[in-house]
């Protein structure tokens, strides 16, 4: 079947630091990967997304490569700022099991200090 | 600003109650989804709608009821709920059943008393 694994949190950074969220992933057919974010009290934002391999996905400074030899699809920001404050989750949508499901990673949890 | 619309935002509901969630979009999208989130915990899938039509149920209790009047519009009618049942709703929708990405709207908070 498929999965996603992404790195436990919670993560807290001061602000202007680097940012990485590992996530790796199985699934049985040719996944497109995405991240959403979840602000609080909110619903789910698409961050961004990658259809196939090498595909680079980048929105509002995040960027993720979608990387087929090690199934990893790490998200990465060069600074982040206190609004970034958020649970991040890694997913995929996967043509194998024919119903193209999404299936999320557990999320993880970013909080950012002045 | 998100293009799915889940209303109400927040709902209280006694176990005997009978209510009803609604989620609109407008991007012209053939698949419309219900899913369930705990706090702390991934979104959780319900049901899906695919042109209109259920494709896919999650085994989710009879007390849970969905419907699609129109390719826009998605409800779920709840009738006798569970305490357990309290927990956010949310609505999304995508291109078709394929690997385009689902949009979500922000969701209904639900508390079962």
């Amino acid at each position: 079947g498929n999965s996603v694994t992404q790195m436990e949190g919670p993560v807290t950074l001061s602000e202007e630091a680097f940012l990485t969220i590992n996530c790796t992933y199985t699934a049985t057919g040719y996944p497109s990967l995405f991240w959403y974010v979840q602000y609080p009290g909110e619903g789910l934002q698409l961050l961004l997304k990658a259809t196939k391999a090498d595909d680079k996905g980048s929105n509002k400074g995040f960027e993720a490569t979608y990387r087929k030899e090690t199934t990893s699809f790490h998200l990465e920001k060069g600074s982040v700022q206190v609004s970034d404050s958020a649970v991040y989750f890694c997913a995929l949508r996967d043509s194998g099991a024919g119903s193209y499901q999404l299936t999320f990673g557990k999320g993880t949890k970013l909080s950012v200090i002045p | 600003d998100t293009e799915v619309t889940q209303t109400p935002k927040h709902l209280v509901m006694g176990m005997t109650n009978k209510k009803s969630l609604k989620c609109e979009q407008h991007m012209g999208h053939r698949a419309m989804y219900w899913y369930k989130q705990k706090a702390k915990k991934p979104p959780e899938l319900m049901f899906v709608y695919s042109y209109e039509k259920l494709s896919i149920n999650e085994s989710v209790p009879s007390r849970f009821s969905p419907e699609c009047p129109n390719s826009s519009l998605l409800n779920l009618h709840l009738h006798a709920l569970q305490p357990e049942d309290s927990a956010l709703y949310l609505c999304a929708s995508s291109q078709s059943q394929d690997n385009s990405p689902l949009h979500f709207g922000n969701g209904t908070r639900l508390t079962v008393t």
